[in-house]
């Protein structure tokens, strides 16, 4: 198995630009997470998906984030506009259910850098 | 929400020596995970814990979960250059949010 792929890698992209973040959970996963790491904050949980259907969006920073699903073998984090303060590592997980004995698989993360 | 505290937030080894990890939760654990991390990359699944007293180990790497399910620890045994990293705990929530983690403990282990 490919195990869960971002892209991309690294993104540099002005201030006020859009910046769309991409996913591919692993095949048969039925969960999909957000997460972004800085060394202020640590790894936070942006939002998770089952089966496509977004279940707990509240760790979204602002109304500048938007994540979605449009099948279970992609999804896509848009930042519109971006800002500075948005410069983080971004990653991506999936796990085969929702269900709490389930163990997250990380992509390798894309890391943004706003300027 | 569920709040994990991790000690010591870093650590220098050298290699050969054992070293322990601790993660402490303000509240019941009810599901404990412990993942790698090496700079750059993403986080790589260890162990998950989820009864009270239980052991599990991979390798030279043994986390246990207290009886109590509010502290958890992470032991290496005869670390080696291969064991650097950050180490972080991560919990489910108990309205069956998914996971937080802690801060993570970086891990040096010098040759």
């Amino acid at each position: 198995d490919a195990g869960v792929i971002q892209s991309p890698r690294h993104e540099v992209t002005e201030m006020g630009q859009e910046v769309t973040l991409r996913c591919k959970p692993i095949s048969g996963h039925n969960s999909l997470f957000w997460y972004r790491q800085t060394m202020m904050r640590g790894l936070e949980l942006l939002i998770y998906f089952n089966n496509n259907v977004p279940i707990d969006d509240s760790g979204m920073p602002e109304d500048r984030f938007s994540a979605k699903m449009p099948n279970a073998s992609f999804s896509t984090l848009k930042i519109q506009p971006s800002e500075p303060r948005d410069s983080a590592v971004y990653f991506c997980a999936s796990s085969k259910d929702r269900a709490l004995n389930s163990p997250l698989h990380f992509g390798n993360g894309t890391r943004l850098t706003v300027t | 929400s569920q709040e994990l505290e991790q000690s010591p937030q870093s650590l220098i080894v050298q290699e050969g020596k054992n070293l322990t990890i601790n993660c402490t939760s303000s509240k019941t654990l009810y599901g404990l995970y412990w993942y790698k991390q090496k700079y750059g990359e993403g986080l790589i699944f260890l162990m998950m814990l989820q009864k009270g007293g239980e052991e599990k180990s991979h390798e030279k790497i043994t986390a246990k979960l207290d009886e109590k399910k509010q502290q958890s620890s992470l032991h290496i045994t005869a670390s080696q250059p291969s064991h650097a990293g950050i180490y972080l705990c991560g919990a489910d929530g108990t309205s069956g949010s998914r996971l937080t983690f802690g801060e993570g403990t970086q891990l040096t282990v010098n040759p």
